[in-house]
């Protein structure tokens, strides 16, 4: 299995801020396609995840812009680079190159 | 735009078997995606456990082993888990997903668009 690692696994952001999250994984989630299969979820409190970003860099239909993914080899990053009060909740990173589908731990976004 | 709604008991004894049904609607389970079951005991992480096509392919996680069977009713535009021999570590909240992804034979090449919809979830407690 690939195992995704994120940091860190709390993060504390004054609102306005930017925010970083970080996911290492084990082994390149490079398709044959030309893509990298790393996607972000945000899993606010008491809902189901929401997709933020597919295929490491690729916004979904309706997050804002504020978000953004980058990433390549096996380092991948979810950058917020200004928080708001709906972005509180638990970040995923999760790969799909290979059954099976893995995610990280998680990381915790709360504000100070 | 396509939405999942789960059913299905919220207690199974142990040795029993969970069984959870993903009712489709906004869309036919027979385009172009992946159907996927994904779970999150309490306080823990999230944990995907299966995936299946309207050709019937499947994945499954290794992780569970032979206990997992998941299966596709076209004529109802639904999908099941079957969990078979649960214990108490498989007390969790399931969900059902939306996996966009699929194989153009025009192009011979892979599309994938992410994990686009989740259903919001049950809660199955494993106890006597």
């Amino acid at each position: 299995d690939i195992v995704l690692t994120q940091s860190p696994l709390s993060l504390s952001v004054t609102p306005g801020e930017p925010a970083s999250i970080s996911c290492r994984c084990s082994q390149s989630p490079l398709h044959s396609n030309g893509y990298n299969y790393v996607d972000w979820y945000l899993q606010r409190p008491g809902q189901s995840p929401q997709l933020l970003i597919y295929l490491a860099s690729n916004r979904a239909s309706g997050v804002p812009d504020r978000f953004s993914g980058s990433g390549s080899g096996t380092d991948f990053t979810l950058k917020i680079s200004r928080v708001e009060a709906e972005d509180v909740g638990v970040y995923y990173c999760m790969q799909a190159v290979q059954s099976p589908i893995t995610f990280g731990q998680g990381t915790r976004l709360e504000f100070k | 735009q396509v939405q999942l709604q789960e059913s299905g008991p919220g207690m199974v004894k142990p040795s029993g078997t969970l069984s959870l049904t993903c009712a489709v609607s906004g869309g036919s389970i027979t385009g172009n995606n992946w159907w996927s079951w994904v779970r999150q005991s309490p306080g823990g992480g999230l944990e995907w456990i299966g995936e299946i096509y309207h050709s019937g392919s499947t994945n499954y996680n290794p992780s569970l082993g032979s206990r997992v069977t998941i299966s596709m009713d076209k004529s109802k535009n639904q999908f099941s888990l079957s969990l078979r021999s649960v214990t108490a570590a498989d007390t969790a909240v399931y969900s059902c997903a939306k996996v966009f992804r699929y194989f153009d034979h025009t192009f011979d090449r892979e599309y994938y668009y992410g994990v686009d919809v989740w259903g919001r979830g049950t809660t199955v407690t494993v106890s006597s």
